[in-house]
């Protein structure tokens, strides 16, 4: 199983929601990332979490929310969002530690998600 | 953090034609990766090349690494229809946190 599993595919929800996007891995990987794309630009990373400790938080506002349960799940829990944090966010996985340093990141098709 | 630049942002060719793209760094790297992405879904991991490796190989693609001038390209032979996309290189950094950093990526359109 190479496949990272994101739910739902598509999101609709008002400022004022409290929402929860999530994310699953069977592939035994130990680091878990968040990354959020608008159009036509780059992924942005958000959060990595490494061995279900979070690593890296780039500086995300904090209506945005990670949790990693267990070592093949992690969700991004969503509160008050803004109409400008509608995108596509994208979770990723990789083998061990960070991406940089161990290897290829085997994404998700993404949660398409629109803030009214 | 450091990003790639990719060069040129857009490439429109004919089925069969060889595409040719260009990423830039500013930092020291671990590694460089190259990553497909179709229209609004996820991103594809296409090839890894180490800091201490030139040039690399996996089916139609050739990426090359050239440290001394933070730069790398891929190369696409024998384009199909099925290769338009975008492409994006992305930089796994070698000091400090090991994030990998995405470049603006290139729409590459393969025109049967």
């Amino acid at each position: 199983d190479t496949e990272v599993t994101q739910t739902p595919k598509h999101l609709v929800m008002g400022m004022t929601n409290k929402k929860s996007l999530k994310c699953e891995q069977h592939m035994g990987h130990r680091a878990m990332y968040w990354y959020k794309q608008k159009a036509k630009k780059p992924p942005e990373l958000m959060f990595v979490y490494s061995y279900e400790k979070l690593s890296i938080n780039e500086s995300v506002p904090s209506r945005f929310s990670p949790e990693c349960p267990n070592s093949s799940l992690l969700n991004l829990h969503l509160h008050a969002l803004q109409p400008e944090d509608s995108a596509l966010y994208l979770c990723a996985s990789s083998q061990g530690g960070l991406a940089g340093n161990t290897g290829e990141l085997f994404f998700g098709e993404g949660s398409r998600l629109t803030v009214l | 953090s450091q990003q790639g630049e990719e060069d040129p942002q857009a490439l429109s060719i004919q089925e069969g034609e060889n595409a040719t793209m260009n990423c830039s760094y500013k930092t020291s790297i671990n590694n460089l990766q190259w990553y497909r992405q179709n229209s609004g879904r996820g991103l594809v991991h296409l090839i890894l090349i180490r800091s201490n490796e030139r040039e690399k190989h996996s089916g139609r693609l050739r990426v090359t690494l050239d440290t001394s001038k933070k730069s790398s390209s891929l190369l696409i032979t024998a384009s199909r229809a099925a290769d338009t996309a975008s492409y994006f290189c992305a930089t796994g950094e070698y000091y400090g946190n090991n994030r990998l950093a995405f470049g603006k990526g290139n729409q590459v359109v393969v025109i049967p």
